[in-house]
């Protein structure tokens, strides 16, 4: 079985520029989840898909963040713009049930 | 104050030892818990997992919840050189419908054990 995918593995930009991610989870998972991860801290969820649907958003920074799941299947996260503080690993992962399958980040640096 | 505490460590411990890693937390809701494995540059990996009080048991791995103190524990014996990664408890409340998976993260402890 093919794990969750993840695109581009790094990316750095400067401030004030955009950035999208791009996610394809395990084929058959409905629920679909982007998390930031900071250095030295756990993962913190910032938006949660069923099918393509938005279940929860509450941690979403919507004025510079967005996320879409077109079809149910693959799901993009854009940055725009970027600040220092978006530096971070960004995480998809994908779930049938209650495991969550992780797909292996994004390496985001904003300079 | 955090909902989820965990103690960043780091934790260097001998192979075949006995290792415990622990969490707090606030939210009396939570009802899943959770133990997983990160290792550097790679997504989290689900170890053990756990439903309200008790005890679960998976080769060496152990993991306990007391709901009463908001207390869990993950015990690892006969820690290996391959153990080495950061581990991270989540918790998550009474799962239903579109419920799974809000999973609150403590912060990591990084796990290293030397030959």
């Amino acid at each position: 079985e093919a794990g969750v995918a993840q695109s581009p593995r790094y990316k750095i930009i400067e401030k004030r520029q955009s950035v999208a991610f791009w996610c394809n989870p395990i084929s058959g998972h409905a629920t679909l989840y982007w998390y930031q991860q900071i250095l030295g801290q756990g993962p913190k969820l910032l938006i949660q898909f069923q099918n393509n649907g938005v279940v929860d958003d509450s941690q979403l920074p919507k004025d510079r963040f967005s996320a879409e799941r077109l079809k149910g299947v693959d799901s993009t996260l854009k940055i725009q713009p970027a600040k220092l503080e978006d530096s971070a690993v960004y995480l998809c992962a994908s779930s049938y049930w209650y495991e969550q399958y992780f797909g292996p980040g994004t390496r985001l640096t904003v300079t | 104050q955090k909902e989820v505490e965990q103690d960043p460590g780091p934790l260097s411990v001998p192979e075949g030892a006995i290792v415990s890693l622990n969490c707090t937390y606030s939210n009396s809701a939570f009802q899943y818990f959770m133990w997983y494995r990160q290792y550097s540059r790679k997504g989290p990996e689900l170890l053990m997992y756990t439903y309200s009080s008790g005890n679960k048991e998976d080769g060496r791995f152990t993991a306990q919840v007391d709901k009463s103190s908001k207390y869990i524990s993950l015990f690892i014996r006969d820690s290996q050189p391959s153990d080495s990664a950061t581990y991270l408890c989540a918790m998550s409340p009474n799962a239903g419908g579109t419920s799974y998976g809000k999973l609150t993260f403590g912060q990591g402890t990084i796990l290293t054990v030397h030959p």
